[in-house]
């Protein structure tokens, strides 16, 4: 089955204490994309990957690193969150599309509820 | 600035009736256009899409959304609502499949359908 998943599905830790989030797909997708989502503002893009060893920020990227050192894995790091941190993260992948004016949209992971105290 | 705004926070509709969740956009050139739906505790589903070609768009669990450009609008409908249609919807747009960076998908804020019975 194609799908985008993501570990843990939930996590609760403390300020400070570093965490990974990992996410795979199995669809052979170039891009790859982090996303956080809070009440009232929708979901906002964190990180994104065109492909291995090529990533860049998105709109929100402070306190956040990625890595793409294979194509089906994109794991989200927070090396030191803070309560602001707290929120649910998706990961997303798509086949990479520019030039050809077409695009086929996002297959999400079912998502990751993050809560730093 | 480009941007994509869902003006209803929440939608309330009677078993039965028509549903509309309102969708505008504000980008130069030609967006592609998506509905997500989430339901609790769950990721994001894809509903349907807008890349070229009618207007009208059919897509999953009898939703459909009108592509308008003079308006830059996407509305997504339905017939007759269901209580299980009782979800978070976003409105999502890539604002350009061509130039660097852009498989980035940009979401609205969300609307919360809740159908009654």
């Amino acid at each position: 089955e194609a799908q985008v998943t993501q570990n843990p599905r939930y996590l609760i830790t403390v300020t400070g204490k570093k965490l990974t989030v990992t996410c795979s797909q199995n669809m052979n997708h170039e891009y790859m994309s982090w996303y956080r989502q809070d009440p009232g503002l929708g979901l906002r893009q964190i990180y994104y990957s065109m492909n291995v060893e090529v990533t860049d920020k998105g709109d929100v990227p402070e306190g956040y690193k990625v890595s793409r050192k294979e194509k089906r894995n994109f794991p989200l790091i927070l090396e030191s969150p803070s309560p602001n941190q707290t929120s649910l993260y998706f990961c997303a992948s798509s086949l990479s599309t520019r030039g050809q004016g077409y695009h086929y949209g996002y297959t999400f992971g079912s998502g990751t509820r993050l809560t730093v105290v | 600035a480009q941007s994509v705004a869902q003006p209803e926070d929440q939608v309330n509709v009677a078993e039965g009736n028509p549903l509309t969740v309102k969708c505008t956009y504000s980008v130069s050139g030609n967006p592609y256009l998506f509905w997500y739906v989430q339901y609790p505790n769950r990721g994001l589903q894809f509903l349907l899409k807008y890349i070229t070609g009618d207007n009208l768009v059919k897509g999953s669990y009898g939703f459909e959304a009108e592509f308008n450009k003079s308006q830059t609008s996407f509305h997504l409908k339905k017939p007759s609502a269901l209580v299980s249609d009782s979800a978070l919807y976003f409105c999502a747009v890539i604002f350009s499949a061509v130039t660097g960076g852009g498989n980035k998908l940009t979401f609205g804020t969300g609307t919360q359908l809740k159908v009654e019975l």
